[in-house]
């Protein structure tokens, strides 16, 4: 059963923390990328990776770290610096670049208390 | 002006009836275009993509793309309420992932 997950579901953040989000695909797809989305508002993109051990960064990577060390994986850090990391985290994947379809995982919720 | 835009809506249409959601985009090197659905809390699930001008028909939606215009639509036939949710439009200009529109809200009305 292939698909993209997620965890946590729901992850409760005290200032001063770093948080790792994870997300893996059994897809065999090259491609993967992290979106954030607040309140009635689009998806903006934080990073993408479209090879193990390469990614760039999106829109709004600061405060943000990843890393992509295998294909299946592609953990995002969400560091201190990030002043108002409060959203919806997605994680989507590609069968090889940006002109692919994009498939989405079901997301994990940040609250920063 | 955005990259992407839509109309945040809600769009309300009666049980039944047809709807018509719009999207239009600034990059004219844009070469796909997609349509997601998502439920409240929930992830965009993929409805459609298009990537020639015209219309592209799966069951009961239709998405219509004119790249002249540069605009991409979304039409739902015999909406259900079961079709409420939030439409997001997005683009791929091939340099990067895709752009996302902020998405119309759709109600359909038992």
């Amino acid at each position: 059963d292939g698909g993209i997950t997620q965890s946590p579901k729901y992850l409760f953040r005290k200032e001063g923390q770093n948080v790792t989000l994870s997300c893996e695909q059994n897809l065999n797809h090259d491609a993967m990328y992290w979106y954030r989305q607040d309140p009635g508002q689009g998806l903006r993109l934080i990073y993408y990776s479209q090879i193990v051990n390469d990614f760039q960064k999106g829109d709004i990577a600061e405060g943000y770290s990843v890393s992509r060390e295998k294909k299946e994986s592609f953990p995002l850090t969400v560091t201190s610096a990030q002043k108002n990391p409060t959203a919806f985290y997605l994680c989507a994947s590609s069968r090889q670049g940006h002109t692919d379809t994009q498939y989405f995982g079901p997301g994990t919720r940040l609250t920063v208390l | 002006q955005k990259e992407v835009e839509q109309n945040s809506g809600p769009l309300s249409v009666p049980e039944g009836a047809i709807a018509s959601l719009n999207c239009t985009y600034s990059d004219r090197v844009s070469q796909s275009f997609f349509w997601y659905r998502q439920y409240s809390g929930k992830s965009p699930e993929l409805i459609m993509s298009i990537y020639s001008n015209g219309d592209k028909e799966d069951g009961r939606f239709t998405a219509q793309l004119n790249k002249a215009s540069q605009y991409v639509s979304l039409l739902i036939r015999d909406s259900q309420p079961s079709d409420s949710a939030t439409y997001l439009c997005a683009v791929n200009t091939g340099r990067r992932a895709l752009t996302f529109g902020s998405g119309t809200r759709l109600q359909v009305q038992p």
